[in-house]
């Protein structure tokens, strides 16, 4: 069954410091798409990335990086020189093709980033 | 603006009374969906569509009903809310999933 696991609940960082959320899943498909949202304290979610099974190619935006590890199911998410504007919930989200590309989200990682 | 609007932004209600939430997209989108979300348990999905008069159950549907006449409303129906319904709920659309789905603003719940 799919499921996404965001194991670490609350991190807590002082303003410059390298932060990394951690991001597994489960699936037993070959093709499906992983997914991260930023849900900041004014409630809406905004998208951060879209990644599919076949590009294991890390990704840079920014001070954001997201490293795919198919051989460990983990799409982790690492935010370098953190600021105090990326205080936030994080989700990692899971879409299967086989199940009609219903969205499963993880249980988000809530991030703060002290002055 | 591309937005997807939802209404009300808050509601509380009493058990029993039935309620709708409206979830609007300017975009086009085929795809839309439902979402509550609920401390600890991340979003969960309700209901969604692939396109018009196409829908389909999520993961947490039971107390919930959902149509889509038009392609850009997705309304949320709670024939008759319950306690356990409180709850923020999100609408997304999609152009196709699995794009990146555009969330409205969300809706906080209370059934009382």
């Amino acid at each position: 069954a799919q499921k996404v696991t965001q194991a670490q609940t609350e991190i807590s960082v002082v303003e410059k410091e390298d932060v990394t959320l951690d991001c597994v899943y489960e699936t037993r498909d070959t093709t499906y798409y992983l997914f991260w949202y930023k849900q900041p304290p004014s409630g809406e979610l905004v998208f951060l990335i879209r990644r599919n099974s076949f590009d294991e190619q890390n990704e840079i935006s920014g001070r954001y990086s997201w490293n795919f590890q198919k051989s460990t199911s983990s799409f982790n998410f690492t935010i370098t020189a953190s600021q105090v504007v990326d205080s936030a919930v994080y989700f990692c989200a899971l879409s299967e093709v086989d199940s009609s590309y219903k969205l499963i989200f993880g249980s988000g990682t809530r991030l703060l980033v002290r002055p | 603006e591309a937005q997807v609007t939802q209404n009300p932004r808050y509601l509380i209600t009493v058990t029993g009374k039935k309620l709708t939430v409206t979830c609007s997209q300017n975009m086009n989108h085929e795809y839309m969906s439902w979402y509550r979300q609920d401390p600890g348990l991340g979003l969960r999905q309700i209901y969604y569509s692939m396109n018009v008069e196409v829908t389909d159950k999520g993961d947490v549907p039971e107390g919930y009903k959902v149509s889509r006449k038009e392609k850009r409303n997705f309304p949320l129906i709670l024939e008759s809310p319950s306690p356990n319904q409180t709850s923020l709920y999100f609408c997304a659309s999609s152009k196709q999933s699995p794009n990146e789905q555009f969330f409205g603003p969300g809706t906080r719940l209370t059934v009382l």
